[in-house]
């Protein structure tokens, strides 16, 4: 049965660091998505994407955080310059369609911990 | 997108019939009504959804009143594993970015 990979499972770093976290959605979808959930709180929309195109970002996604295709078969999120705040597990989601009745398919995450 | 109300824990008995209740009653005709459950800090698992019938498959059964205004997802052998939070979401069927709201959910523990 197809997965949403996610790489790597943990990463750890110090505070004001790049990280790029990767995702490999499963082949014939075309929606993707970030989610993160801090240690006991809720899962959070990050973005969406489409067409090489955040379709909605959240409050959240602000500049530090970017999304891109880089090929045919890769999801990526960058942290430019990390915060002790950023640390938590993200989440990486992809569906064939946006609408209601498509379902999204998540990874199993990947831990980030500023230090 | 609709918001949605659920019992914040429940227990169930291994073998048994696990019943978790959701409130949508702001839903509207086109919105969806999904089910994921998330075991510890594992990736959240796609269960279920419907739109007006009830749905059945190899996980679980989902049933949704005649009103929509409220569904009920039943696992009908629950076992240890079974043990997660377990979210309800709505979802418009004309949603231009799939977001997923998640709240706090319903914590189901499966006691042996």
């Amino acid at each position: 049965e197809p997965e949403v990979t996610q790489t790597p499972s943990h990463q750890v770093t110090q505070m004001g660091q790049e990280v790029i976290l990767r995702c490999v959605p499963i082949s014939n979808h075309l929606y993707f998505y970030w989610y993160r959930q801090i240690l006991g709180q809720k899962v959070e929309f990050l973005v969406s994407f489409y067409n090489n195109e955040i379709s909605e970002k959240s409050e959240i996604f602000d500049d530090q955080f970017s999304v891109e295709r880089p090929d045919g078969s890769n999801f990526t999120l960058k942290i430019r310059s990390t915060k002790l705040e950023d640390s938590a597990m993200y989440f990486c989601a992809s569906s064939v369609q946006l609408a209601g009745g498509s379902t999204q398919y998540f990874g199993p995450g990947t831990r980030l911990t500023v230090l | 997108d609709a918001k949605t109300t659920q019992p914040p824990s429940m227990d169930c008995a291994e073998g048994r019939a696990a019943n978790l209740p959701c409130n949508h009653s702001t839903i509207s005709g086109n919105e969806y009504v999904y089910w994921y459950r998330q075991i510890h800090s594992q990736g959240p698992q796609y269960i279920i959804h419907g739109l007006k019938n009830n749905e059945t498959n190899e996980m679980a059964s989902l049933i949704i009143t005649e009103d929509r205004k409220s569904s009920t997802l039943i696992l009908p052998h629950a076992t240890l594993r079974d043990t997660a939070v377990y979210y309800c979401i709505a979802l418009r069927g004309s949603s231009n970015t799939g977001k997923l709201i998640f709240g706090q959910g319903t914590t189901l523990q499966v006691k042996p």
